[in-house]
């Protein structure tokens, strides 16, 4: 059964640089595509971007000056930075897996997510 | 950018009660959309994806409906372990731009 689970620093200062990984257990990276979604205490989801294994990306336009995704197959992680942070970036992150269904219709979802964890932006 | 406008943004219903939520995209996105339920604390779970089709052990109660730029959630009769949060997300356009609604909190009345 394939699980994801995110880390990395629950604080950073204003101006910095947040960086999260997100680790795939119980099957391979190489496949689908990966994604990071955020949302903020009490607010609604925001995507923030995905990765497919081969390195390719896709980023939210809103974030895009300052997110950067990255993929290391051989670890079976994928790793989130968004810099110069500010206390609008607080939020829980998510790590989820973007994945193609052909049958019947056929379309996309995001099927596996992590359980998300809380980066609080502050000094 | 394609905005989506999820409506309402609350609402109070109770246990068998038809419940109806909608996401109006603000351009055509086919039937690129899919609606995901979340508890307090939990990761969003998928529900139906494809507009109109149902995930995989997803209870029959609940269905999509809609194309273009209209979308509905319905779930037929309300259970209690259905009161949750209720997000749209489109996918439309290439390279995707995915865009969550606002999202719906389903209350007990």
């Amino acid at each position: 059964q394939v699980q994801l689970q995110e880390s990395g620093p629950g604080l950073v200062k204003p101006s910095e640089t947040l960086s999260l990984t997100c680790t795939v257990s119980g099957g391979s990276i190489s496949s689908y595509y990966w994604s990071w979604i955020r949302q903020p205490p009490g607010k609604g989801l925001e995507w923030i971007g995905y990765i497919y294994y081969s390195g390719s990306t896709n980023y939210n336009p809103s974030l895009k000056s300052r997110v950067t995704i990255s993929v290391d197959t051989s670890k079976n992680q994928f790793s989130l930075k968004l810099s110069s942070v500010t206390a609008a970036d607080t939020a829980v992150y998510y790590c989820a897996s973007w994945y193609y269904d052909s049958s019947g219709h056929g379309g996309w979802y995001f099927d596996l997510w992590g359980r998300g964890t809380l980066v609080t932006v502050s000094s | 950018d394609i905005q989506m406008t999820q409506s309402p943004s609350s609402l109070s219903a109770s246990v068998g009660d038809r419940v109806t939520i909608t996401c109006r995209a603000s351009q055509g996105i086919r039937n690129d959309l899919g609606w995901y339920q979340q508890k307090p604390g939990k990761a969003p779970k998928r529900l139906i994806y494809a507009a109109s089709s149902l995930q995989s052990g997803v209870p029959s109660r609940f269905s999509g409906s809609g194309s273009g730029t209209e979308f509905t959630l319905t779930i037929s009769s309300l259970q209690p372990e259905d009161f949750a949060t209720y997000y749209c997300l489109q996918h439309n356009s290439y390279p995707p731009r995915l865009t969550f609604g606002g999202g719906t909190k389903v209350e007990i009345k």
